[in-house]
């Protein structure tokens, strides 16, 4: 079956640090990858794209990286602030031949003091 | 720019009653709007692809004659939840991809959703 994993558990870390997430996917052959951020009770905001031919991404403190021979994606954020705390989402177009995007479950990051 | 309005935010309806949500564009055309759900603490589920002017592409599993979403014009759409009943209470968001773009190289613009309470 198809499947977009994200760290199911919480992500706590303290202010300064870097966050890495990780986005797994199963049975895809996503010619791009995306990443949002979610507050409570908002709609995602778009952070990233990459694409399959793209290594790596930076922009600011965050950078991604997508890697189709392991089916992963990672997301960092570096120096973390308590304003990073948020769910992070990937999500990817699912093939060649469709326009709709699939979101995986997401991870809760926890930025503490 | 790429602002999406939802509304209502938030909604209360008695079981059996229908609701509709509008999704609308500000600054841009939308040819293409989507809806999704998304249950507590779970991830977003696309619920149906609404193209102007012509009938929603609905998801497996999705039921299209309790979900009715209308695109009448590249601004705005509507998702009219017909008949609700207490496990349709979720939070629903729309989102728009601008005229001309694709997902390939263009984010998706979201709504700040609307959460839907059935009592």
């Amino acid at each position: 079956s198809q499947k977009i994993e994200q760290n199911s558990e919480a992500l706590n870390i303290q202010e300064g640090k870097t966050a890495t997430l990780t986005c797994n996917y199963t049975n895809y052959s996503p010619a791009y990858l995306q990443w949002y951020r979610q507050d409570p009770g908002r709609g995602p905001v778009f952070l990233l794209l990459i694409r399959e031919n793209e290594k790596e991404k930076r922009k600011e403190r965050l950078k991604v990286t997508f890697d189709t021979t392991l089916k992963q994606s990672l997301f960092h954020i570096t120096a973390s602030q308590p304003a990073d705390s948020a769910t992070y989402l990937c999500a990817l177009v699912p093939s060649y031949n469709t326009d709709k995007l699939i979101f995986g479950t997401g991870t809760r990051l926890q930025v503490f003091p | 720019g790429a602002v999406v309005s939802q509304h209502p935010s938030w909604v209360i309806c008695k079981s059996g009653t229908s609701v509709k949500i509008e999704c609308r564009s500000l600054d841009f055309q939308a040819t293409t709007m989507f809806w999704y759900r998304q249950f507590p603490k779970q991830s977003l589920m696309l619920m149906a692809t609404s193209n102007e002017g012509s009938k929603a592409t609905y998801e497996q599993g999705v039921e299209k004659d309790k979900f009715l979403i209308n695109h009448a014009s590249l601004t705005l759409s509507t998702l009219t939840v017909t008949s609700a009943h207490p496990e349709d209470s979720s939070f629903y968001i729309c989102s728009a991809a601008g005229t001309g773009e694709s997902l390939y190289n263009s984010p998706l613009h979201f709504g700040n959703g609307t959460r839907l309470t059935v009592t």
